[in-house]
């Protein structure tokens, strides 16, 4: 088990450009979780998967932000036009949900420059 | 105001300190308390897990809740060099989506 990865580790676009992110969660996790993250504070919330399906979205997600999980794998988030503020860390995590605890095991992060 | 609060730091301690990290909610129906630990510019590792109120030791960590106060901790003990990093704290309510603190920095001093 190699760990959540994602693609690209870093980003640098230009105001106006659109973006696609990658990321593989551990397989047979079923659960997969999109945050953003900017200097010098936590994680926020995005989105999040159970197999296929998208079950939340947060109010954060603009209508430039999609997100997919096609056949229940691997997950892409597409920013559409971006934005010199959607410049951040973006955080895949993955997890096995079940009865009880879930534990979510986060990937590197693809790090977003937007000039 | 944010759903959970915690300290920014940054925190300087001595190598061998107890370091003690903390944070406050307001969401009462939070159950599972999680402290992540994160190196400059990887993601998040996961070092402490608990479920409810009470404390949980792993190590020279010990991770604390109180529902009742609405306050979590993390306590360090014998802390190394190598524990410098940013602690976040993060919460839910019946699993699904963290709800993380800002994150405090800690460095700690040979």
């Amino acid at each position: 088990d190699t760990g959540v990865s994602q693609d690209p580790r870093h980003k640098i676009t230009k105001r106006g450009q659109n973006v696609t992110f990658r990321c593989d969660p551990i397989s047979e996790h079923n659960r997969l979780y999109w945050y953003r993250q900017t200097l010098g504070q936590g994680p926020e919330f995005l989105t999040y998967f159970q197999n296929e399906a998208q079950l939340e979205k947060s109010r954060l997600l603009s209508d430039r932000f999609s997100a997919e999980r096609p056949k229940g794998s691997f997950s892409t988030l597409e920013i559409q036009r971006t934005e010199q503020g959607d410049s951040a860390m973006y955080l895949c995590a993955s997890s096995l949900a079940d009865r009880g605890l879930e534990t979510q095991y986060f990937g590197p992060g693809t790090r977003l420059l937007v000039l | 105001q944010k759903e959970v609060e915690q300290d920014p730091g940054p925190l300087s301690v001595p190598e061998g300190a107890i370091v003690s990290l903390n944070c406050t909610y307001s969401n009462s129906a939070f159950q599972y308390f999680m402290w992540y630990r994160q190196y400059s510019r990887k993601g998040p590792e996961l070092l402490m897990y608990t479920y409810s109120s009470g404390n949980k030791e792993d190590g020279r960590f010990t991770a604390q809740v109180d529902k009742s106060s609405k306050y979590i901790s993390l306590f360090i003990r014998d802390s190394q060099p190598s524990d410098s990093a940013t602690y976040l704290c993060a919460m839910s309510n019946q699993g699904g989506k963290l709800i993380f603190g800002q994150g405090t920095e800690l460095s700690v001093k040979p």
